[in-house]
């Protein structure tokens, strides 16, 4: 298995929502990756998992929390968002940060 | 100044051209570096890997790396019209921060 899979592919959230998009991977990755990425932009990092601890949060939010139950789920929880938060969220892994990392098809979200 | 320089483009070809898609970066320590390609509303697939300086070749793609310029390029040989797409360089640090800086990206059309 050589996929990251990402659910729900889309979600649509109030400001007043409490959600959690969901992210697997089976490749043996020991670092994963949550990013966020706004229309023809690249994508911009959130958070870096490594060995399921907590290594680089990029000054996100707390209205983003994630969370990494084990070495093959992450989890984005997501509460009080802002519509400027509606963006494409990606995650991705990789061998330990030093290969090539591997993304999932992203979770569209839409605050309203 | 940004860390990596991208192009956005776009970049409109003939198929069968030969494209060449580049990006600078001012970071001294970035060792390894890829190329994503992105369709719309999809995640980036991982297209090319590279570490330190040199060539790789596979399949239509080269990607050259040349540390002593700071400059990146990814040519695509036969270009067809399944290439279009945008085009995300990436690179990363040996040590210390363990996550990707990516490029703008830049759009890539491919006339039929």
């Amino acid at each position: 298995d050589t996929e990251v899979t990402q659910t729900p592919k889309h979600l649509v959230m109030g400001m007043t929502n409490k959600k959690s998009l969901k992210c697997e991977q089976h490749m043996g990755h020991r670092a994963m990756y949550w990013y966020k990425q706004k229309a023809k932009k690249p994508p911009e990092l959130m958070f870096v998992y490594s060995y399921e601890k907590l290594s680089i949060n990029e000054s996100v939010p707390s209205r983003f929390s994630p969370e990494c139950p084990n070495s093959s789920l992450l989890n984005l929880h997501l509460h009080a968002l802002q519509p400027e938060d509606s963006a494409l969220y990606l995650c991705a892994s990789s061998q330990d940060g030093t290969y090539g990392y591997t993304f999932g098809s992203g979770t569209r979200l839409t605050v309203v | 100044q940004k860390e990596v320089e991208q192009d956005p483009g776009p970049l409109s070809v003939p198929e069968g051209a030969i494209v060449s898609l580049n990006c600078t970066y001012s970071n001294s320590a970035f060792q390894y570096f890829m190329w994503y390609r992105q369709y719309s509303r999809k995640g980036p697939e991982l297209l090319m890997y590279t570490y330190s300086s040199g060539n790789k070749e596979d399949g239509r793609f080269t990607a050259q790396v040349d540390k002593s310029s700071k400059y990146i390029s990814l040519f695509i040989r036969d270009s067809q019209p399944s290439d279009s797409a945008t085009y995300l360089c990436a690179m990363r640090e040996d040590t210390g921060r363990r996550a990707l800086t990516f490029g703008s990206g830049t759009r890539l059309q491919v006339q039929p």
